[in-house]
């Protein structure tokens, strides 16, 4: 039963155009959600986070927005260079009870093409 | 600036055999974690030690040991490796608190036959 979900595998961008990459959620006690970006044989590399409690964060060409109504994020590339081809990962913390962890959605693999 | 480093890169085991996967950190970060990778499962937590002398249990912890040496130094050890312990394993730190933005090594690609 996937909390955190990333419902399309893949995304094709053209170079200079915006990639969107989406993430859901089913559990209303996440309160932090995290973006990582995974180049091939290497670790994932933080890449911006947000809060519940605001509803966009902006770091440079990167922007995170959160509806928490529809339990949904999105993350915007603008605009989408070649070297950010990678997989894409969204992930989520549970912050209630004894049970806190982060819950890791399967990620998008996403392709700028030059 | 290494950040996390991960030994071995890469491992064949046999089924049985014992390991010890290494993963030392630079940047003077409290908390530490064990992940692995799998195919359509995303990335689950194995262990976590939120500070040094402690450690914890995460989602599946269950053929594996961890010792958290000292503040940089966090091993994952395999005492009777399983097929199902396949997988690419990846060491992670963060700097205070157990689920700030976490900085990860490059993996360990482990395949046990």
């Amino acid at each position: 039963d996937q909390q955190v979900k990333q419902n399309s595998p893949s995304l094709s961008v053209q170079e200079g155009r915006i990639s969107i990459l989406n993430c859901d959620y089913t559990n209303s006690m996440f309160d932090y959600f995290l973006w990582y970006k995974k180049y091939p044989a290497e670790g994932p590399t933080f890449l911006i986070s947000i809060s519940s409690i605001k509803d966009k964060n902006e770091d440079g060409r990167f922007t995170v927005f959160l509806n928490k109504s529809a339990k949904h994020l999105s993350l915007h590339i603008v605009p989408s260079q070649p070297g950010d081809s990678a997989v894409y990962f969204c992930a989520a913390r549970n912050n209630a009870g004894n049970n806190r962890k982060l819950i890791w959605g399967l990620g998008t693999s996403l392709a700028v093409n030059p | 600036n290494a950040g996390v480093t991960q030994t071995p890169k890469f491992q064949v085991l046999k089924t049985g055999q014992s390991m010890t996967l290494q993963c030392a950190q630079d940047m003077n970060h409290n908390s530490m974690y064990w992940y692995r990778q799998d195919p359509g499962m995303g990335l689950r937590l194995i262990y976590y030690s939120a500070s040094e002398g402690t450690t914890d249990k995460g989602e599946v912890p269950n053929g594996y040991n961890v010792s958290r040496l000292n503040k940089r130094e966090f091993s994952l050890r395999l005492e009777s490796a399983a097929p199902s312990q396949t997988s690419v394993y990846f060491c992670a730190s963060s700097p205070q608190g157990v689920w700030q933005p976490q900085h990860f090594g490059d993996g360990t690609r482990l395949s046990i036959l």
